[in-house]
């Protein structure tokens, strides 16, 4: 069981172009999270999906940002039209379904963004 | 709104020394508190879960305390290692937010354990 992978680990991107982080789940996990930790700030909730569905979006900025998990294949969280402000390491945790362990995540190794 | 703070931001102590790390929340309405780990350029670690029900977890040199009444937790660490030096992160879980895995995290302690 390899964890939770996340690729790219590191991403350079100039102002204006897209970012697109990926993250497969822990195996048997149906459930993804996906935070943000700009610098010196603690970590932000962002999204909060199950395959094909997007349950809790309340921590995604209104423009640019958009996450999916389809049925096949990993979660993505994609950037539009980057900004400096973007910069920042974005982590993909993952759980099983609802339940006693629902809410113990398995965080994966992070991707850091770098908006030149 | 939950607030999660988290003192102090850096702490160095000698190797062998106990220690603890303190966590304050706004908001007693959680549904549980986790404490992680985070190393440097590396994902997350969970160390302890505490249900709103419970007190305290332990695990190893490792013990929270949690106080939901005064919106506070703590993290005791024995007997210091290098080993141990990292950031070490508070989250809660909100009641409205259910069984699941949204986190409200605190700025984190930066820890360093001096040989």
């Amino acid at each position: 069981n390899a964890g939770v992978m996340q690729n790219p680990r590191h991403l350079v991107r100039r102002r204006g172009q897209e970012a697109r982080l990926r993250c497969s789940p822990m195996k048997g996990h149906s459930h993804v999270y996906w935070y943000r930790q700009l610098p010196e700030e603690g970590l932000k909730f962002m999204v909060y999906l199950q395959k094909e569905n997007i349950i809790d979006e309340s921590g995604m900025p209104k423009e640019r940002f958009s996450a999916e998990f389809p049925k096949e294949g990993p979660s993505i969280l994609r950037i539009q039209q980057v900004v400096r402000g973007d910069s920042a390491a974005y982590f993909c945790a993952s759980s099983p379904s609802l339940g006693p362990g629902a809410n113990v995540l398995t965080f994966g190794a992070g991707s850091r963004l770098t908006v030149l | 709104k939950q607030e999660v703070t988290q003192i102090p931001a850096a702490l160095s102590v000698p190797e062998g020394e106990n220690l603890v790390l303190n966590c304050s929340f706004t908001d007693s309405a959680i549904y549980n508190l986790q404490w992680f780990r985070q190393d440097p350029g590396k994902g997350l670690t969970s160390l302890l879960l505490i249900q709103s029900s419970q007190r305290e977890q332990t695990s190893g040199r490792l013990n929270a305390s949690l106080d939901k009444s005064s919106g506070r937790s703590t993290l005791y660490i024995a007997a210091s290692q290098p080993g141990d030096s990292a950031t070490y992160l508070c989250a809660v879980s909100l009641k409205g937010s259910g069984n699941t895995g949204k986190l409200i995290f605190g700025q984190g302690t930066t820890l360093q354990v001096k040989p």
